[in-house]
């Protein structure tokens, strides 16, 4: 089962515009992970937030984690055609040794 | 380019077949795990090894098993092989043995298609 579940499953808006995901998990977690996916590729990286942390910043992108509710949100401002992607949630999961991912949200930015 | 090499990109096989998939990790990655991906179960993590001793266990078929070598590439054996086999398995890589640490770099994967 995935620890992990991205909120909405797709969200489709126009280039210039804020798009943002959430992400709810269900243990405790020392960190949560956001990755992107584009069609059939490998996974990137995108930002990492520990769970001592609120919030964090990486260019165009803010991550929220709030742990009393066990939930985190991506925010990708001035979105480009080029984000166009599926954005992942992955968390340890408390165990440390195996990153478990969420199912992901569909992102379609309409240029 | 992350620096994780997956092989090979894509394979078609038959059921009941064997095949075995390579990752070479990023260097200096002592650290590797395997996913399969899944239109229905989405990203499943598989196993992973840290300098060539197995770590971690999650949703692995008995069918299918893995190793990591003294170069620190691994291999990811798939037996059997039945037609929901049929994914996206990536590798990825990170330096330490646990995720607490760090993020994970991913290969570009290799498609198995099972007919």
């Amino acid at each position: 089962s995935q620890q992990g579940e991205e909120d909405p499953q797709a969200l489709s808006i126009q280039e210039g515009e804020n798009a943002t995901m959430n992400c709810s998990y269900k243990t405790s977690i020392n960190n949560l992970q956001w990755y992107r996916q584009n069609s059939g590729r490998g996974l990137v990286h995108l930002i990492l937030i520990r769970s001592n942390e609120r919030e964090k910043h990486s260019g165009r992108l803010r991550v929220t984690l709030d742990t009393s509710k066990k939930s985190s949100s991506l925010l990708i401002t001035a979105s480009r055609a080029a984000d166009t992607a599926s954005y992942f949630c992955a968390t340890d999961a408390g165990y440390g040794n195996k990153l478990v991912f969420g199912a992901g949200t569909i992102l379609r930015v309409k240029s | 380019d992350s620096g994780v090499t997956q092989t090979p990109k894509h394979l078609i096989t038959a059921t009941g077949q064997r095949v075995t998939l390579r990752c070479s990790p990023r260097s200096g990655d002592l650290s590797v795990y395997w996913y399969q991906q899944s239109l229905d179960q989405g990203l499943q993590f598989l196993i992973q090894y840290y300098n060539g001793e197995e770590r971690a266990k999650g949703n692995i078929l008995e069918r299918f098993s893995a190793q990591q070598f003294p170069d620190l590439h691994s291999e990811l054996n798939l037996s059997s092989l039945e037609l929901g086999d049929s994914a996206l398995y990536f590798c990825a890589s990170s330096v330490r043995g646990t995720v607490n640490t760090g993020e994970l770099f991913f290969g570009e994967g290799s498609r198995l298609t099972v007919l």
